[in-house]
């Protein structure tokens, strides 16, 4: 039973290009949130989606971070015209149906962003 | 908001020895959970324990236990035994509705052989 997949492992960026990172969920998985760890930092909440749904997008940035999980294919977290203090680790974590609550995220490894 | 904090930034345990790191939180929420997670310098992300706001009873996982204080808002992991695999960053962290984690700062465990 594979896991919270993430790809790319590292991503390199000059300053005012794209990234696009990748999440597939746990398989039977329908709920995605997207972290940001900057160096020696904690993980810190950007966004929660479902399928076709954004559900919680408080803490993303209002400008050129947005995210998406189509109803077919992985979740997408695509970052516009990055700049150097985008670089940072970005986690994928993923969740059964919401609703119990209490459920323990399951994380993939993470993307490294570097903007050079 | 809820906020975590880790007040330890680094801690250091002999090999076999035991260690507390130390978590505090703020909420007014009287439901919810507390997690420790482990990421080792691979970056993956380890859930190590879980812990429901209702319960009395503290979680244990093996080595691992907690030292859940509810009216203080603490939460503190201890590891016995501890190894050299267990050398790792810890975080604490926080759930409420939506399953959504807030997270501690961190403490980088060292343990020395």
């Amino acid at each position: 039973n594979a896991g919270v997949m993430q790809n790319p492992r590292h991503l390199v960026r000059r300053r005012g290009q794209e990234a696009r990172l990748r999440c597939s969920p746990m398989k039977g998985h329908s709920h995605v949130y997207w972290y940001r760890q900057l160096p020696e930092e904690g993980l810190k909440f950007m966004v929660y989606l479902q399928k076709e749904n954004i559900i919680d997008e408080s803490g993303m940035p209002k400008e050129r971070f947005s995210a998406e999980f189509p109803k077919e294919g992985p979740s997408i977290l695509r970052i516009q015209q990055v700049v150097r203090g985008d670089s940072a680790a970005y986690f994928c974590a993923s969740s059964p149906v919401v609703g119990t609550g209490g459920s323990p995220l399951h994380f993939g490894n993470g993307t490294r962003l570097t903007v050079t | 908001a809820q906020t975590v904090t880790q007040s330890q930034p680094e801690m250091s345990v002999q090999e076999a020895e035991t260690v507390t790191l130390s978590c505090t939180y703020d909420t007014s929420e009287s439901d919810y959970y507390l997690f420790w997670y482990k990421q080792p310098p691979s970056r993956q992300m380890i859930l190590v324990i879980r812990q429901e706001a209702y319960k009395q009873q503290n979680a244990t996982e093996n080595r691992f236990s907690v030292n859940f204080q509810k009216a203080a808002k603490s939460f503190s992991l201890k590891i016995s035994d501890s190894q050299l695999g267990d050398a790792a960053m810890y975080f604490c962290a926080y759930m409420t509705a939506g399953n959504m984690l807030t997270f501690g700062g961190g403490t980088r465990l060292m343990v020395k052989p």
